[in-house]
């Protein structure tokens, strides 16, 4: 099966720049999962969706970071602006209803000058 | 203190040898636990789930103490290719929700 599929790989910007990452997930997986992971650092859990909704978004830093994943389907992520120590990797995961494996995506490696 | 704490490592041991890391998270009311392996500059895939009866997945076998909220990972038979970063995660169902800094492991010929 294709994976999950995350664009762009890379990112460079200036601080208070907007930055939009974009998150395919493997077909036929209804849950999707943004994680932010700095450097030394393991992944931490921004946002969940079931499919459209928002189950958990309680550590989404939510005055300049948004998503969406409006047909349940693609995901975006949106940093505005965007501040020095948002420089890390931005991954996405997604599983399915019945499976029991998280699927993570290659990550877009966010570099703010 | 952290919710998932790992001794960071690194861990050098030479092919062939067993070893053994080890994890403890803060939060009685976890419900599922993993183990995840990150290689350098990719993402993470799971190793292995944590149940209370401890699994074993050919060489790697896993461990689970509630009461002492204590998860270990076993590798025997170390090989080059095993050489990796190692996360500790509690979460939800089968919903990773909070990861350890990972331990990093390093298997010389």
């Amino acid at each position: 099966e294709a994976g999950v599929v995350q664009s762009p790989r890379y990112k460079i910007i200036e601080k208070k720049q907007p930055v939009a990452f974009w998150c395919n997930p493997i077909s036929g997986h209804n849950t999707l999962y943004w994680y932010l992971q700095n450097l030394g650092q393991g992944p931490e859990l921004l946002i969940r969706y079931e499919n459209e909704e928002a189950v958990d978004d309680s550590q989404l830093p939510k005055d300049r970071f948004s998503a969406e994943r409006l047909k349940g389907v693609d995901s975006t992520l949106k940093i505005q602006p965007a501040e020095l120590g948002d420089s890390a990797v931005y991954l996405c995961a997604s599983s399915s209803p019945t499976g029991t494996r998280v699927v993570f995506g290659p990550g877009t490696r966010l570099t703010v000058l | 203190r952290k919710e998932v704490e790992q001794d960071p490592g690194p861990f050098n041991v030479p092919e062939g040898a067993t070893v053994a890391f080890n994890c403890t998270y803060s939060n009685s009311a976890s419900q599922s636990f993993f183990w995840y392996r990150q290689d350098c500059r990719k993402e993470p895939k799971l190793l292995m789930s944590v149940y209370s009866s401890g699994n074993e997945d050919g060489r790697f076998t896993a461990q689970l103490n509630r009461a002492s909220q204590y998860i270990s990972l076993l590798i025997r038979d170390s090989k080059l290719s095993d050489s990796a970063t190692y996360l500790c995660v509690v979460g939800q169902g089968n919903t990773p929700l909070v990861f350890g800094k990972g331990t990093r492991l390093s298997v010389i010929a």
